[in-house]
């Protein structure tokens, strides 16, 4: 089976640009999550959706947004780029949201530098 | 609120020897703990997980943790080291009800021949 894809593997934007970065999830699984991991920690949640709604979001700016498509598949959106926002994006998905034996799969991970 | 501390940033090995990496957590509530691993420009690998079933939890490739709720403790084991071991891991803790993660720091694995 097909684990967790994101597209594109890597990006090269300048500061003050906009970046969409996609996802798709397990097949069968309703719930996707980001998280941004700045090189040398570890990742920080950004936002989960499921069911094409927000279900949570972590201590970051406005500038980020996603959404959830009928498909299950997600976008995350980064506007107005900083330096700071380089950074490995990782997308995982799992079967819903709540439950404490569910396990999130992540992808390969998207690698943003920001010039 | 949950949290979860790595107590080595890095832990260096023999090829063939014990492997310890230590994980403290905090939660106000009964957690869910995971270890996950990361290859060198990889995505998350689970190795296992802890969901308040057997506290003693056997995960991928010989690895195994112990769920210590007295000492607030989930540190990861393994028997023997392989060189395919040298690797990034992280402790994760879920927050409300699985809705997100919280990693640790994470501790890089090194494996000696």
């Amino acid at each position: 089976d097909a684990g967790v894809t994101q597209s594109p593997t890597h990006l090269i934007k300048t500061r003050g640009q906009q970046v969409t970065l996609r996802c798709s999830p397990i097949s069968g699984h309703k719930s996707v999550s980001w998280y941004q991991q700045v090189l040398g920690q570890g990742p920080q949640f950004i936002f989960q959706y499921y069911e094409k709604e927000e279900r949570g979001r972590g201590n970051f700016p406005d500038r980020f947004s996603a959404r959830q498509f009928p498909n299950y598949s997600s976008e995350l959106n980064v506007n107005a780029l900083l330096l700071g926002d380089s950074a490995l994006y990782l997308c995982a998905s799992s079967p819903r949201p709540r439950g404490q034996t569910d396990t999130q799969y992540f992808g390969p991970g998207t690698r943003l530098t920001v010039l | 609120a949950q949290s979860v501390t790595q107590l080595d940033s890095h832990v260096s090995v023999s090829e063939g020897t014990p492997v310890l990496l230590r994980c403290n957590y905090s939660s106000s509530y009964s957690p869910s703990l995971f270890w996950y691993v990361q290859h060198p420009n990889k995505g998350l690998q689970l190795l296992l997980k802890y969901t308040s079933a057997a506290t003693l939890v056997k995960g991928i490739n010989g690895f195994e943790a112990e769920f210590k709720k007295s000492e607030t403790s989930f540190h990861l084991t393994k028997p023997s080291a392989h060189m395919s071991d040298a690797a990034e891991y992280f402790c994760v803790v879920t927050v409300e009800y699985g809705n997100k993660l919280v990693f640790g720091a994470g501790t890089i694995l090194r494996v000696k021949s």
